[in-house]
């Protein structure tokens, strides 16, 4: 059974640019959420997304927004980027419902932005 | 408050010994999860083990264990038998309100273990 699918896997870009993130879950797997890795706020929630629906969202500024599509893939995108959006930003999938297994979130290898 | 407190910022261990990655965790709620993810230098977080706030057992997976102590709200993570291969980033996560559907994951900032030969 295939991972969770991030690409790309590493993004260069500008200040104002802006970037769209890709994210295809575990198959059968239909919440995602996101997560963004910096060396100095740790691990942080962005959103979360089930049945093409943002669930709930992490503290971060109106730039940042996703999507879920009907197939359960998503994307985020971050506008007029800032130097400090350099992160990886991790995408996780799991189960809906209730039991232990539909508890677990399961990672993708990231994508790595450098904001230049 | 932190919700996830990590203490050791860094731990050696020798090979196939064993070592224990600590973990408190600060929460009113009464239904919630305990995680632990491995993220080697490549980036992916991988998922090592589960507890629940109702579980009576602790959890197990393999050369893994995780020393659940809900009084003293501690989670610590046991590594039997450590490998070369075990040589990453650790990361202690909760989720609260196991009930609804917010799956928002509070992390950790981390312990890096490095296993020597």
């Amino acid at each position: 059974k295939a991972g969770v699918t991030q690409t790309p896997r590493y993004l260069i870009k500008t200040r104002g640019q802006q970037v769209t993130l890709s994210c295809s879950p575990i198959s059968g797997h239909r919440s995602v959420s996101w997560y963004q890795q910096t060396p100095g706020q740790g691990l942080q929630f962005l959103f979360e997304y089930f049945s093409e629906t943002q669930r709930n969202k992490g503290n971060f500024p109106g730039r940042f927004s996703g999507r879920q599509f009907s197939n359960s893939r998503s994307e985020m995108n971050v506008s007029t980027l800032e130097l400090g959006d350099s992160a990886l930003y991790l995408c996780a999938s799991s189960l809906v419902g209730s039991g232990t297994a539909k508890n677990i979130q399961y990672f993708g290898a990231g994508t790595r932005l450098s904001v230049l | 408050a932190q919700k996830i407190t990590q203490t050791q910022p860094g731990m050696f261990v020798q090979e196939k010994e064993a070592v224990t990655l600590d973990c408190t965790y600060d929460t009113s709620d009464p239904s919630y999860g305990l995680f632990w993810y491995k993220q080697p230098s490549s980036g992916e977080m991988i998922f090592l083990i589960y507890q629940g706030s109702y579980d009576q057992q602790n959890a197990t997976e393999g050369r893994y264990s995780l020393n659940f102590q809900k009084a003293r709200k501690s989670a610590n993570l046991v590594i039997s038998a450590s490998q070369l291969g075990d040589s990453a980033m650790y990361f202690c996560a909760m989720r609260e309100a196991l009930d609804t559907g917010r799956r928002a994951l509070t992390f950790g900032s981390g312990t890096r273990l490095q296993v020597q030969p």
